[in-house]
């Protein structure tokens, strides 16, 4: 079937410090990968995505390469800031005539100053 | 509207009690889905709208839950005979079109007691 895994949180990084959050994911067909932020007391909202193997979804400084051959869709950013303290979801999409799209669990990350 | 509205923000129910949710989506979005969110966990898909037909339902946990979106716009999911394990985040999302990023509303918090 079709799911994702992404590493247990939570992350608690110094600020500049750099980011990486494991994702990795099983899918029949060609699936669409996406990594969505949900901020403190906001709502999900899209960071970034990827449609294809070896495409580079890239936002606000944050990245992820889609790579097929390690089914794999690896969430960084170089320098990181307080303000991005949240709960980071990986997430896939496929055409099952309906386009259901599954989410990881989430992981929190804490920046301090 | 600007985006994704969703009400009520929270509902309190007592166990048996039917609920209905509704979901504003940005006008315009032909597809619309909802998902449950436990605590601490991923949204987990319910079902999936496009224009008025649900083309997806996979994701209802039982017959207790029903969806609809009558006239392809606000959509309305149902649950009947509430449970404790009920008390979840129920999250609408829209979007343009198939595969496109959805944009989440902020929810609604259902807690049965």
């Amino acid at each position: 079937g079709n799911s994702v895994t992404q590493m247990e949180g939570p992350v608690t990084l110094s600020e500049e410090a750099f980011l990486t959050i494991n994702c990795t994911y099983t899918a029949t067909g060609y699936p669409s990968l996406f990594w969505y932020v949900q901020y403190p007391g906001e709502g999900l909202q899209l960071l970034l995505k990827a449609t294809k193997a070896d495409d580079k979804g890239s936002n606000k400084g944050f990245e992820a390469t889609y790579r097929k051959e390690t089914t794999s869709f690896h969430l960084e950013k170089g320098s990181v800031q307080v303000s991005d303290s949240a709960v980071y979801f990986c997430a896939l999409s496929v055409d099952t005539g309906g386009f259901k799209t599954i989410f990881g669990a989430g992981t929190r990350l804490f920046v301090k100053a | 509207g600007a985006g994704v509205s969703q009400s009520p923000r929270y509902k309190v129910a007592k166990r048996g009690q039917d609920v209905a949710l509704r979901c504003d989506p940005i006008s315009g979005h032909v597809s619309l889905f909802w998902y449950q969110q436990a605590l601490g966990q991923g949204p987990e898909f319910l079902t999936y709208f496009q224009n008025e037909a649900q083309l997806d339902k996979s994701g209802l946990p039982s017959d207790r839950f029903f969806a609809e979106r009558p006239e392809g716009s606000v959509s309305t999911l149902k649950i009947q005979r509430t449970q404790q394990e009920d008390s979840a985040v129920y999250l609408c999302a829209s979007s343009s079109g198939v595969n496109q990023p959805q944009h989440f509303g902020d929810g609604t918090r259902l807690s049965i007691l």
